[in-house]
């Protein structure tokens, strides 16, 4: 059971650059998140989505976007990368949105 | 304003001994969840236990119990037996009840286990 899977693990970008974060889930759960840790500090929101067809600004939405296609799928996409988006991405997914949130394994993203 | 204070920035335990972690919030709603991950060097994000604001018993998994007193605002895991392998940043999370259903992150609590 792969559970939530992101890729890659590691990224170096130039300022100016786009790229997109991928994030999976084989849990079949509707409700699935982007958040962003920066040092020394919690998780926070960026977006997400209750289902298939639906997307939602989080707490930090700007300079991002995202999709949701399928149940499975919810990629992040960084429109042109700039050194203050330089941290760890989590994503995560929930059966329904009041379920507790199971976290990937991350993505460290430098832009310089 | 901060809506989940974690006081400990940092704390050391013994092996074998339990530790207690604390977690203090802030809100006006009646129906909440709190939450416990475990972050080890490794970086991922480990749920560890739930507690539903209406929950009326403390709840517990395994070597983890969440010391949960409403009036006080408090949600304190305590660990029992700690190992060698629950060195780890510790992050309380309280999730709004709101559309975004967005978990709201303290800033950690960084745990040692000296052998």
């Amino acid at each position: 059971n792969a559970g939530v899977t992101q890729t890659p693990k590691f990224q170096v970008l130039k300022t100016g650059q786009s790229m997109t974060l991928q994030c999976a889930q084989d849990m079949n759960h509707e409700y699935m998140s982007w958040y962003r840790q920066d040092p020394g500090m919690g998780l926070r929101l960026i977006h997400y989505s209750v289902g298939a067809g639906i997307t939602d600004q989080g707490e930090v939405p700007n300079g991002y976007n995202v999709s949701r296609s399928t149940t499975e799928d919810f990629p992040l996409r960084l429109l042109s990368a700039a050194p203050s988006q330089t941290s760890v991405y989590f994503c995560a997914s929930s059966y329904s949105g009041q379920g507790t949130q199971y976290f990937g394994p991350g993505t460290r993203l430098t832009v310089l | 304003a901060q809506k989940i204070t974690q006081t400990q920035p940092g704390m050391f335990v013994q092996e074998k001994e339990a530790v207690t972690l604390d977690c203090t919030y802030d809100t006006s709603d009646q129906s909440y969840g709190l939450f416990w991950y475990k972050q080890p060097s490794s970086g991922e994000m480990i749920f560890l236990i739930y507690q539903g604001s209406y929950d009326e018993q403390n709840a517990t998994e395994g070597r983890y119990s969440l010391n949960f007193q409403k009036a006080r605002k408090s949600a304190n895991l305590v660990i029992s037996a700690s190992q060698l392998g629950d060195s780890a940043m510790y992050f309380c999370a309280m999730r709004e009840v709101d559309s975004s259903y967005k978990l709201i992150f303290g800033s950690g609590t960084r745990l040692l286990v000296r052998p």
